[in-house]
Order: C-alpha cells, then structure tokens, then sequence
C-alpha cells in the first residue's frame, strides 16, 4: 500500500513570492493534515481538510491556505513568503470517519526554503 | 491548552541496551489519546507507538512499550535491545479524543544507538 507522498521534496523561493507544496494521501483516506517543523519551533499543526473542507485551523496567517480536492489529495499555499517561512513540511492523513483520533500518518515532507 | 514536554534533548546508549524516553503533557481532558513518533534522518515521520488514556493496560509494540501514569501525566517510551536503525527523534504527541484532530508535539528526543 502506498504512503502518503508529497512533492516536491525541496522548493526553494525568494522572499515574497509563492509556494505550492502538494500533498497525496494513502488511498482510501479522507483527513489530510498539514504541520510546519521549523528550527527551533517544533513541530506546529497548521491545517486539516477533511471531505474537502477546511475543518480546523493553528495559529498561523491567512498568507498560509489550502485546499483539499475531490480526490482528498490537498495543496498548502503560502504567500508573500517570508525568511521565517523556511522549515520542512509535513503532510499526514487518516481515515477521519474511522473515528476522531484515527492514527495520521505522514508523508515524506517539503522542504521549503525562502532566500 | 495542552503541552508535551521532553525533558531530555539528547540521549546516546549501545546497540542492544535498553533506554527509557521521558514524556510529560498538561490537559484538562480526561478523554485522550498519545503517541509516539521517530523521526529518522531520511524524515519520514513513523508511528511507533499509541496509547489511548481511558486504557489502563499500557501499549506495547514488539520492543517498544510505554509507561503511562495517567495521574502524574507522564508516558514514557521504553525501546528493549535497541538497534542501529532506532537512531532518530523521537517526538510524544497528544490528540484530544474531540474536536480538533490536532497532534500536539513536544520538542523531541534525539536519540543515537552507537555500535
């Protein structure tokens, strides 16, 4: 069985510009979940889509969207990039309508760096 | 809100001892569930383990277990006879058993495994 994929696997952008990092998760899976792992921030919960829809949001700016497609697959957009955008990441998914706390599995990450 | 803390930054032990990874967390939920992720230097965030807090009998995976002390809200992770290839971080994580389908991360345990 596939994993969850993501592309690309780094994606670098100067300040200002946008990025698009995708996200595929396992099959059969409706959640996806996207964290940031920045240096010396941790790991952060950014977003969760769930059936296409935008269900749970951290502590981030509006510059940080995305979007969840009929396919479950989803994009995180970020723009108006920013140094402190640099961080790995990481995209995880569950099957949401097993139960509330269905184990997320990650994906490999993006690597993001901003010039 | 809740938080996780390790309070260990780094640990190094031999191949084929055993080594305990302390996790402490703070909520006011009684329903809930933690985890243990590592993080090998490839990125791939992997489940290793999980524990759901209205279980009393603690999780077990081959040779990782946890110690769960629900009333002192700590979950240890216990690995037997480790191996080369458990060297990675190691994060706990919390998920409320409602709501926000968030995993709360502590900052992580860089553990090394040396010949």
């Amino acid at each position: 069985e596939a994993g969850v994929t993501q592309s690309p696997t780094h994606l670098i952008k100067t300040r200002g510009q946008q990025a698009t990092l995708r996200c595929s998760p396992i099959s059969g899976h409706t959640s996806v979940y996207w964290y940031q792992q920045a240096l010396g921030l941790g790991l952060q919960f950014l977003l969760w889509y769930d059936e296409g829809e935008e269900r749970n949001r951290g502590n981030f700016p509006p510059r940080f969207s995305g979007r969840q497609f009929p396919n479950y697959s989803s994009e995180l957009n970020v723009n108006a990039l920013e140094l402190e955008d640099s961080a790995l990441y990481l995209c995880a998914s569950s099957f949401y309508r097993l139960g509330p706390t269905d184990t997320q599995y990650f994906g490999p990450g993006t690597r993001l760096t901003v010039l | 809100a809740q938080t996780v803390t390790q309070s260990q930054p780094e640990m190094s032990v031999q191949e084929a001892e055993t080594v305990t990874l302390s996790c402490t967390y703070d909520t006011s939920e009684s329903n809930y569930y933690l985890f243990w992720y590592k993080q090998p230097p490839s990125r791939q965030m992997i489940l290793v383990i999980r524990q759901e807090a209205y279980k009393q009998q603690n999780a077990t995976e081959n040779r990782f277990s946890v110690n769960f002390q629900k009333a002192a809200k700590s979950f240890s992770l216990k690995i037997s006879d480790s191996q080369l290839g458990d060297t990675a971080m190691y994060f706990c994580a919390f998920m409320r058993n409602q709501g926000a389908q968030k995993l709360v991360f502590g900052q992580g345990t860089r553990l090394t495994i040396n010949p």
